[in-house]
């Protein structure tokens, strides 16, 4: 079964540092999503990434943060100047057309 | 905007018993609604959803909600509960039929569901 995975699994980081998350989307489809969740808090949306661009992004995704799909296959997420408030799980998600979004198992982000 | 409200962060049942787990929305517009179950270190999988046609939705795993606009609500159902059943539950709402808006969820906060024996 086709199924989104992500990398890495856990990272640790010291504040200041410049994160890369990445994600391989299932090779079909055709938008792109990531989201996180703070430890006891709601998963929130991030940013959709459709048509080699950014569709949509929250007030989180701010100029610290950005998205790339530098190939066929991979997607990212860059935190450019981690803060202790960007410790999450990150989740990726992908879907094709109006199906069913698919979620990756996460990575977890530690700030230290 | 929409946003989204599970009613209780921890459920507890015993096996064999119902499983009800509560969900009410808010949204400017008909909503399409989902439910999705985390297992511990694993990612977010569908159980169902619900997208504007029947009001009672079946998904997997023996679970089902039903759409109910007057009450604007959405609870997550199971007959008879299983051990296997104990995971994190999350409901969750989207506006838009297509485009990147379907997959921009507003998610609640969790539900988590234990079963004991």
């Amino acid at each position: 079964e086709p199924e989104v995975t992500q990398t890495p699994s856990h990272q640790v980081t010291q504040m200041g540092q410049e994160v890369i998350l990445r994600c391989v989307p299932i090779s079909n489809h055709l938008y792109f999503y990531w989201y996180r969740q703070i430890l006891g808090q709601k998963v929130e949306f991030l940013v959709s990434f459709y048509n080699n661009e950014i569709s949509e992004k929250s007030e989180i995704f701010d100029d610290q943060f950005s998205v790339e799909r530098p190939d066929g296959s991979n997607f990212t997420l860059k935190i450019r100047s981690t803060k202790l408030e960007d410790s999450a799980m990150y989740f990726c998600a992908s879907r094709y057309l109006t199906g069913e979004l698919f979620f990756g198992e996460g990575s977890r982000l530690t700030v230290l | 905007a929409q946003s989204v409200t599970q009613l209780g962060s921890h459920v507890s049942v015993s096996e064999g018993a119902l499983v009800l787990l509560r969900c009410n929305y808010s949204s400017s517009v008909p909503p399409y609604l989902f439910w999705y179950v985390q297992y511990p270190n694993q990612g977010l999988q569908l159980l169902l959803k619900y997208t504007s046609a029947a009001t009672l939705v079946k998904g997997i795993n023996g679970f089902e909600a039903e759409f109910k606009k007057s009450e604007t609500s959405f609870h997550l159902t199971k007959p008879s509960a299983h051990m296997s059943d104990a995971a994190e539950y999350f409901c969750a709402v989207s506006l838009g039929a297509g485009g990147t808006s379907y997959g921009k969820l507003t998610f609640g906060q969790g539900t988590i569901l234990t079963v004991h024996p």
